[in-house]
């Protein structure tokens, strides 16, 4: 039973450039939620999507936009990179349908390196 | 807004003693509260969780206590060993299935 996967490990963009990570939830989730991890911190939350959509959305700007596919799997997309978007982005997945409970398990990570 | 304050930021043990992380969170909402094991360069880890129906749980070395009324809650680890070395996090949910919102961590040393 595969775990939740991410791709790619470590990224390292330029300033100004576009960024797309890609998640694969755990098997048997429906949900997957985005996280931005900076260094020495707790991982702050971007957003959520179930069935397709954005159900949640923490404080982040536009420039971070996501997707969700038919098989759940889910990409992160970061435009007009800043310095600031240097960190370890985590994705995590659970299971919302029929479920009464909000165990959210993690990916291992992108590292993204903006210079 | 919804905030999660943890304490300490780092904590030194001798193999053997017992570690308290303590966490307490704003928004009242609050009903699920998890505690993540990340050890360098890895991914959280989930290791405990506890929902507001119940006040304290157990799981071999790890127990986790919740006081609503105040607000906060608390890991225990008894019989520490040098591999519980890592950064603990707490964090809150303040709804079915969503968002976690995290403490700053807590980097537990246990000394052999």
């Amino acid at each position: 039973d595969a775990g939740v996967t991410q791709s790619p490990t470590h990224l390292i963009k330029t300033r100004g450039q576009q960024v797309t990570l890609r998640c694969s939830p755990k098997s048997g989730h429906d949900t997957v939620s985005w996280y931005q991890q900076a260094l020495g911190q707790g991982p702050q939350f971007i957003f959520q999507y179930y069935e397709e959509e954005e159900r949640q959305r923490g404080n982040f700007p536009d420039r971070f936009s996501g997707h969700q596919f038919p098989n759940y799997s889910s990409e992160l997309n970061v435009n007009a990179l800043l310095l600031g978007d240097s960190a370890l982005y985590l994705c995590a997945s659970s299971l919302l349908a029929g479920s009464s409970y909000n165990e959210q398990f993690f990916g291992p990570g992108t590292r993204l390196t903006v210079l | 807004g919804e905030n999660v304050e943890q304490h300490p930021s780092t904590l030194s043990v001798q193999e053997g003693d017992s570690a308290v992380i303590k966490c307490t969170y704003s928004d009242s909402a609050s009903n699920y509260f998890p505690w993540y094991k990340q050890e360098l360069g890895k991914r959280p880890q989930l290791i405990i969780d506890i929902r507001s129906n119940v006040g304290e749980k157990k799981d071999q070395r790890i127990a986790v206590t919740l006081n609503k009324t105040a607000k906060h809650f608390s890991l225990h680890i008894t019989e520490t060993q040098p591999e519980d070395s890592a950064v603990y996090f707490c964090a809150a949910s303040d709804s079915q299935g969503g968002k976690l919102i995290f403490g700053q961590g807590t980097e537990l040393s246990v000394k052999p």
